[in-house]
């Protein structure tokens, strides 16, 4: 089954740096997953995709302070240089024969 | 610029129907994958529905299958998704969404499910 596991919250300081993980199930390390961020009371915005080797590309107007990155079974979104309006939740989400699936969530607060 | 602009959301009874739409411009329609994912209050992001760009190929999450029917009209650049059968548990903010990586995201319309 194709799930998609991430912390529930994480948080940094001002102008420091975060790393977010999304980590897929077992039997699915090569897929590929996507990020999108929700700033509150607001839709999302899809982000970036994240491949298995690692590689991602960005959405349109996605700044540089945002990257992804892949390690076997984890996916992770690293925000440096943490900004005000980075506060906000991210999802991971992902692909399949006749599905969509997203993780529960991150919600990164900015101290 | 991008605009996905949902439309058909409301308060509805239980077992009642809705059919939402989303109009999208600023992009080729035609050329692209279509979602629907839904918000409840205070929860994450599920996936409902997708539908690929003739229309032939549709799946469903298994909470709405046999209920929920997603369709789109290329030539109006507009989706759609028809609710029956609704359910308290159906209540949310329904998303229009385009692209197979859900790249474009509408600003979405609220189903609430009450008597």
């Amino acid at each position: 089954q194709l799930v998609l596991t991430q912390s529930p919250s994480a948080s940094a300081s001002l102008g420091a740096s975060v790393k977010l993980t999304c980590t897929l199930s077992s039997g699915h390390n090569n897929y590929a997953i996507a990020w999108h961020q929700q700033q509150p009371e607001k839709g999302p915005r899809y982000l970036m995709k994240v491949n298995s080797d690692g590689s991602h590309r960005k959405g349109d107007g996605i700044p540089d302070r945002f990257s992804g990155s892949s390690s076997g079974a984890e996916r992770y979104l690293t925000i440096s240089s943490l900004q005000s309006e980075d506060e906000a939740d991210y999802y991971c989400q992902t692909w399949g024969t006749g599905i969509h699936v997203f993780g529960g969530g991150t919600k990164v607060t900015v101290l | 610029e991008v605009q996905l602009v949902e439309a058909g959301g409301g308060l509805v009874q239980p077992g009642g129907s809705l059919r939402l739409s989303c109009v999208a411009s600023g992009f080729t329609f035609s050329n692209n994958w279509m979602h629907w994912v839904r918000q409840a209050p205070g929860k994450g992001l599920v996936w409902v529905s997708r539908i690929n760009t003739d229309g032939s190929s549709i799946s469903y999450a298994d909470s709405v299958k046999g209920r929920f029917t997603i369709s789109r009209d290329n030539a109006k650049n507009t989706l759609y998704l028809q609710v029956n059968g609704l359910r308290v548990e159906d209540t949310a903010v329904y998303y229009c969404v385009g692209g197979w990586e859900l790249n474009y995201w509408g600003q979405g319309t609220l189903v609430t499910v009450s008597s």
